[in-house]
């Protein structure tokens, strides 16, 4: 199975900070089809997951544009430009490239 | 408005089967996915199966064995069957639209245990 590795596990952040979620994959997630298949969510406390970034860096349904996403391959990166108090929670990358989809261990935002 | 909710036994006893109902609502299960997704408390998510808008199903080969995805499309229905449960297999049961996964239930938790 793909293996998903997010770095840092834990994020400390002031409001207004900008961060960073790095994702590194065990294998390409580039198809034959030229297809990177590579999600982003955000699961807060006590809520299900919410789909945040589609396909690297495609924003989701409603997704304020403070967040984005990029990388190609096996590295990809979730960037937040200003973190607000409603982005602390969980956050997950997913991949669908592979059968099973796998998730990535997750990186809990928290103040600082 | 698109809804999903889980229902289930909270409490199952171990080597018994889980049975748990994913009811649907403001979508046809004929034009989307349904995927399972399990978590452990407090850890990540695992992907189960995959119920497709075709009625075709994917499994997770770690569950293949023992997991089962059916449905009822008339009653907008999406129902999880896995056998010889074990104490591990305790957690929040998640069933989720399309692909990727966009809107999800609320989950439902369960315990194995004796």
């Amino acid at each position: 199975d793909v293996v998903l590795t997010q770095t840092p596990s834990t994020l400390s952040a002031t409001i207004g900070q900008s961060v960073s979620i790095s994702c590194r994959s065990s294998q390409s997630l580039l198809d034959s089809a030229g297809n990177t298949y590579l999600y982003w969510y955000l699961q807060r406390p006590g809520q299900s997951p919410q789909l945040l970034i589609y396909l690297v860096s495609n924003l989701g349904s409603g997704v304020p544009n403070r967040f984005s996403g990029s990388g190609s391959g096996t590295d990809f990166t979730l960037k937040i430009s200003g973190v607000e108090a409603e982005d602390l929670g969980v956050y997950y990358c997913m991949q669908a490239t592979h059968a099973p989809y796998t998730f990535g261990a997750g990186t809990k935002l928290e103040l600082k | 408005q698109v809804q999903l909710k889980e229902s289930g036994p909270g409490l199952v006893q171990p080597s018994q089967t889980l049975s748990l109902t994913c009811t649907v609502s403001g979508f046809s299960l004929t034009s989307y996915s349904v995927h399972w997704v399990r978590q452990h408390s407090g850890k990540s998510l695992e992907w189960m199966g995959r119920m497709w808008s075709d009625g075709d199903t994917s499994y997770n080969s770690a569950f293949t064995s023992r997991l089962s995805i059916s449905r009822d499309t008339s009653k907008s229905q999406v129902f999880l069957k896995m056998n010889s449960l074990q104490t591990e297999d305790t957690g929040t049961y998640y069933c989720a639209r399309n692909h990727p996964p966009d809107y999800w239930g609320q989950g439902v938790m369960v315990t194995v245990s004796s």
